[in-house]
């Protein structure tokens, strides 16, 4: 089975900085999907921002991006000119190409503490 | 734009007690998922069903039950609650395209919270 490993329990940013926070994951796959997932306060489950495993280009979200390794399975998530709102849980997942859910795979996550 | 709704949001039963809940997928999903989020954890998947279907299997307990309509709304019923299942259940949906990138995403709900007390 795949795994998610974050490696960072809890992260602080300072308001209007820039953070990353680390994803590293373990296949054997060639195709594949990730993602990272944002839970604030609300429990709510927010897509933050997803790559396909066989675009090099790095997904970007306005003020999101990740620096997608593949080669060193890395998919590390950049958040740019931090918010208040930005503080939460992030999540980060895997999911091999097909349609059964237990394909899908969660980080244990990182918590981000952003300071005004 | 519409999203998975789940119901209901609250949700307070005594051990030994049996829950349903209840989860309507953003139309035109036929794929359905459910998580379960302990406190402090991250989501543990339990099961899914595409197409009606139960197409995978995660970590539900025997006591635990589900099935997909043939609207594909979802229900998860959970019998002999113990204090340990006190959780939020996470149902997630999927689209009908696996090939595309938004056919292998998934949307979750807000969220159930179950307390047993």
């Amino acid at each position: 089975a795949q795994t998610v490993t974050q490696s960072q329990p809890e992260m602080s940013v300072q308001e209007a900085e820039t953070v990353t926070l680390s994803c590293t994951y373990d296949t054997s796959e060639s195709d594949y999907y990730l993602f990272w997932y944002k839970q604030p306060p609300s429990r709510q489950m927010i897509l933050v921002i997803r790559q396909e495993a066989y675009k090099q280009q790095n997904a970007t979200e306005n003020r999101f991006s990740v620096n997608f390794q593949k080669a060193a399975k890395s998919f590390s998530l950049k958040i740019s000119d931090s918010q208040l709102g930005d503080a939460a849980m992030y999540f980060c997942a895997y999911r091999s190409p097909g349609n059964t859910g237990n394909q899908f795979y969660f980080g244990t996550g990182t918590s981000l503490t952003v300071i005004p | 734009a519409a999203g998975v709704i789940q119901s209901p949001r609250h949700l307070i039963k005594e051990k030994r007690e049996t829950a349903t809940l209840k989860c309507y997928p953003i139309p035109r999903h036929d794929t359905v998922y459910w998580y379960q989020q302990g406190p402090g954890q991250d989501p543990q998947f339990l099961i899914s069903f595409y197409e009606k279907m139960q197409s995978d299997k995660g970590s539900i307990p025997d006591r635990f039950s589900a099935q997909q309509f043939s609207d594909y709304h979802s229900e998860l019923n959970m019998s002999s609650l113990e204090l340990g299942d006190s959780a939020l259940y996470f149902c997630a949906s999927s689209p009908r395209d696996i090939l595309t990138f938004s056919g292998n995403t998934i949307y979750f709900g807000e969220g159930s919270w179950l307390t047993v007390v």
